[in-house]
This record gives C-alpha cells, sequence and structure tokens, in this order.
C-alpha cells in the first residue's frame, strides 16, 4: 500500500481558498484516493474520491497529478466550520476494510 | 439517512475491568469497523466485519474482542482496561471499497482509573 505524507498543519482565514496537498509516490496502478475530514468530537467524515486528472462534488474538488504522486485538495471559501483535521488516503478496493487514518492535516481557520 | 448509534459516550472503569462499547447503525451497511484514535493521533483499526457473525482483526486487535450479533450492530470489548489505552473508540460502517464511504459515530471515550 502506498504511504501518504501531508504537511502537519495549515492556517486560513475566514473566506480564503485551502489547497491541502498529499503526496503518494509509490501509488499502484490499482490504488484511489479518498479524502476525509474530521472536526472536534466526531468521528472522520467522507469528503472526496478519486482515481485521477480531477474531481468535483458539493464540498470540494480534488486534482490529482499525471503521474498519480501528488494530489491537491480545494476548500473553497473555508468557514470556521472548516476548521479540522484533513485525511487523505491511498488503498486498493480489496484493501479497503483496511483503511488506516494518519496524522492528518490540522486546518485552523482564523476569522 | 442513516445513523451510527454508540454507547455509551463516556466509559469509566478500572484498570483491569472488562468493558464493552456497543454500535448500532441503521444504513443497512454489510460493513461494520471499530477504531481507536489516541489524543491527537490518527485512527487505528482493531476489527471489522464484514457481515453478521464474522470478525476480522485490524492491526490492534489484541487485548480487544468483537461480537456481531446482527447486521445492525458491532460490540467491542475490552478485555482488561489498562491505563495506556485511555482514547476514544470509534464505530464506522459502509460498503467497503465499492463507494469508498465509511461512515463514522461520535465516539465512545475510555478513562481508566
Amino acid at each position: 500500500l502506498a504511504k501518504t505524507t501531508q504537511p502537519p498543519s495549515m492556517e486560513a482565514y475566514e473566506g480564503q481558498e485551502v489547497n491541502v496537498s498529499c503526496s503518494h509516490t509509490n501509488i499502484a496502478t490499482s490504488e484511489y484516493i479518498y479524502w476525509y475530514r474530521q472536526v472536534p468530537h466526531q468521528g472522520p467524515q467522507f469528503i472526496i474520491q478519486g482515481y485521477k486528472d480531477y474531481v468535483v462534488n458539493e464540498v470540494a474538488s480534488l486534482f490529482i497529478s499525471a503521474d498519480r504522486k501528488l494530489s491537491t485538495l480545494s476548500l473553497p471559501w473555508v468557514s470556521l466550520r472548516d476548521a479540522a483535521v484533513y485525511y487523505c488516503i491511498v488503498t486498493d478496493m480489496g484493501s479497503f476494510n483496511k483503511l488506516t487514518f494518519g496524522a492528518g492535516t490540522r486546518l485552523a481557520v482564523c476569522p | 439517512g442513516g445513523i451510527i448509534t454508540q454507547t455509551p459516550k463516556f466509559l469509566i472503569g478500572q484498570e483491569g475491568q472488562k468493558l464493552t462499547l456497543k454500535c448500532q447503525q441503521n444504513f443497512n451497511h454489510d460493513t461494520m469497523y471499530w477504531y481507536r484514535q489516541d489524543s491527537g493521533k490518527g485512527l487505528r483499526l482493531i476489527y471489522y466485519s464484514i457481515t453478521e457473525n464474522d470478525l476480522q482483526k485490524g492491526d490492534l486487535s489484541e487485548g480487544y474482542d468483537a461480537s456481531r450479533e446482527k447486521k445492525s450492530s458491532f460490540s467491542l470489548t475490552v478485555t482488561s482496561a489498562q491505563k495506556n489505552e485511555m482514547a476514544v473508540f470509534l464505530c464506522a460502517s459502509g460498503t467497503g471499497g465499492r463507494t469508498g464511504q465509511l461512515y463514522f459515530g461520535e465516539g465512545s471515550k475510555l478513562t481508566v482509573l
């Protein structure tokens, strides 16, 4: 399974666009990229998943580099409610049930 | 929409005590999971179950037992509570890799005196 590397923390002001990067240099062709976030006192919540190129939903967009070694989660117009830990996970469908969450990126949002 | 309900939200026990956490889901998901989260850290998988009466060990199963007697419920037992395992225990359910989505409960915080 590919290992991921994320910055441990980030800071942004309300209204800014935030880009959270995730490096997965050993990603296999069978593996997908998943992003979750966890606000205090709650369990993680799924945000978005992708395999290649660009994926967008109502919450965020996900850009995946052409070689699939880097992905970037983009959050437009962050608010205080977006302050959370963001987890990038890479796995294939066969290993999905053994999903583990690393330390993630802690995003602080300032008013 | 569905919900994951974990009980109790807070559990206090004595060292060496056997303690049980319960989880119910009404999503009708086949797969359920138990994770442990230490303060400020990520989540580590303890057990998962792909169907009723199935149990699969995760990376952290030693010291824990699990039970899946019904599709909708999944219990986790700490067989002998230790002070170094004070943590939040999170239950989740999902449909596996098909959708990539896990749905989590709010967690149960374990304190060992």
